[in-house]
């Protein structure tokens, strides 16, 4: 197991509704990565957060935010859901420091109706 | 822009056998870092290796090794005496340096392992 932990395990929502999906990273680990991944693809970036600043986005629409707290863990926030947001969402902590491997929670399974 | 691309759907092969997932990718930066990820049916994406393009010696890891070429702009995975255990989807990914530190991600290639 990597340490790092996420909230919900599965999340069911309809369509326009909002969601926060919440991460903590790993021990000494000041870097949090979200990821979307779709139903037979690999995982897409939506953004990164370093001590506590955006450090870093993909290409996902405003809708998409997050937040990093002062002990590093971070949520996730998506409005206005659509039902392409379904999907796993993984959230990865790492260091800057040495090669930046990024160690992966066990995800949140998005379902939107 | 980087990207990675991986074009086996899926493999079998035999316990005890060595497999080899392919890996190739694009970037026009001269420093990167490439990664491999098993992700087992749970969803969570296990690290199992890197190697950064300015290393000279391929990585291992027990039982995994990275084939670089970059003549190639290949990332080839070794999986040595392969496990039953080894059966997953494996994803190939690519940081470049400096900037978000973001990886990007192959589509993957499933794995399964026969006894």
């Amino acid at each position: 197991e990597t340490g790092v932990t996420q909230s919900p395990t599965h999340l069911i929502k309809t369509r326009g509704q909002q969601v926060t999906l919440r991460c903590s990273s790993q021990s000494g680990h000041n870097t949090v990565s979200w990821y979307q991944q779709a139903l037979g693809q690999g995982p897409q970036f939506i953004f990164q957060y370093y001590r506590e600043e955006e450090n870093g986005r993909g290409n996902f629409p405003p809708r998409f935010s997050g937040l990093q707290f002062p002990n590093y863990s971070s949520e996730l926030n998506v409005n206005a859901l659509e039902l392409d947001d379904s999907a796993l969402y993984l959230c990865a902590s790492s260091s800057l420091a040495g090669v930046g491997e990024q160690f992966f929670g066990p995800g949140t399974r998005l379902t939107v109706l | 822009a980087q990207k990675i691309t991986q074009t086996q759907p899926g493999m079998f092969v035999q316990e005890k056998e060595a497999v080899t997932l392919d890996c190739t990718y694009d970037t026009s930066d001269p420093s990167y870092g490439l990664f491999w990820y098993k992700q087992p049916s749970s969803g969570e994406m296990i690290f199992l290796i890197y190697q950064g393009s300015y290393d000279q010696q391929n990585a291992t890891e027990g039982r995994y090794s990275l084939n670089l070429q970059k003549a190639r702009k290949s990332a080839n995975l070794v999986i040595s005496a392969s496990q039953l255990g080894d059966s997953a989807m494996y994803f190939c990914a690519m940081r470049v340096q400096g900037g978000s530190e973001k990886l990007v991600f192959g589509k993957g290639m499933k794995l399964t392992v026969n006894p």
